[in-house]
């Protein structure tokens, strides 16, 4: 059962310290998305990749945070330094090309006190 | 950019009982919608999606319908039951990344 697989599950930090989120797009993808979900702002589309190279990171706050691909089995995003406003879910979400179906991971919730 | 718009945002309908859920769209251009359902502490899920060369598609109690020319969609879910309670994302696309809807809550009630 193919499945996009992300860690942590979990996380609660402190405000400064630095957070990486990964995750595992299922195997023959070549999209990778990061989306953020909050209450208030919905899924929005931070960043993403096709073929390993950086498309789009517009939705990405560029000071704190960043997203790479070091091969085509990773993806990582990185905040340094968290604040409390980050806490969210961050989805991981892959497929194949663009403007086809996407199939989302189970999330990493972030909670930054 | 591609937006679009979903309502309700919240929908309550009695067991049995159908639910439509609709979105619309901006960008002529878009020829593709999919709609993911999210469970609570889950990520969403694809449960149907839709072509912009078909007009209307059925997969047993749901079923999505597209007009191209007033650029909306809808999402139907018949003779609903306890577990299709959750959140309904629309979503749009024209060969580049999934614009998403607000989503709406549905809640089916005994």
């Amino acid at each position: 059962d193919a499945r996009v697989t992300q860690t942590p599950r979990h996380k609660v930090t402190e405000m400064g310290q630095e957070v990486t989120m990964r995750c595992q797009p299922i195997l023959g993808h070549n999209t990778v998305f990061w989306y953020r979900q909050t209450m208030m702002q919905g899924l929005e589309l931070l960043a993403y990749f096709r073929n390993r190279a950086p498309l789009d990171d517009s939705g990405m706050p560029k000071d704190r945070f960043s997203a790479e691909m070091p091969d085509a089995t990773l993806a990582t995003l990185k905040i340094q330094p968290s604040e409390p406003r980050d806490s969210a879910v961050y989805f991981c979400a892959s497929g194949w090309n663009m403007g086809n179906t996407i199939y989302f991971g189970e999330g990493s919730w972030l909670t930054v006190v | 950019g591609e937006n679009v718009e979903q309502h309700p945002s919240t929908l309550s309908v009695q067991e049995g009982d159908s639910a439509v859920i609709k979105c619309t769209y901006s960008d002529s251009a878009s020829n593709y919608f999919p709609w993911y359902k999210q469970e609570l502490g889950k990520g969403p899920q694809l449960i149907i999606d839709i072509r912009s060369n078909v007009g209307e598609k059925k997969d047993q109690r749901i079923a999505v319908t597209l007009n191209k020319t007033a650029k909306h969609f809808s999402l139907h879910i018949t003779e609903t039951q306890p577990e299709d309670s959750a959140v309904y994302f629309c979503a749009a696309s024209q060969g580049s990344k999934l614009t998403f809807g607000t989503g709406t809550r549905l809640q089916v009630t005994l």
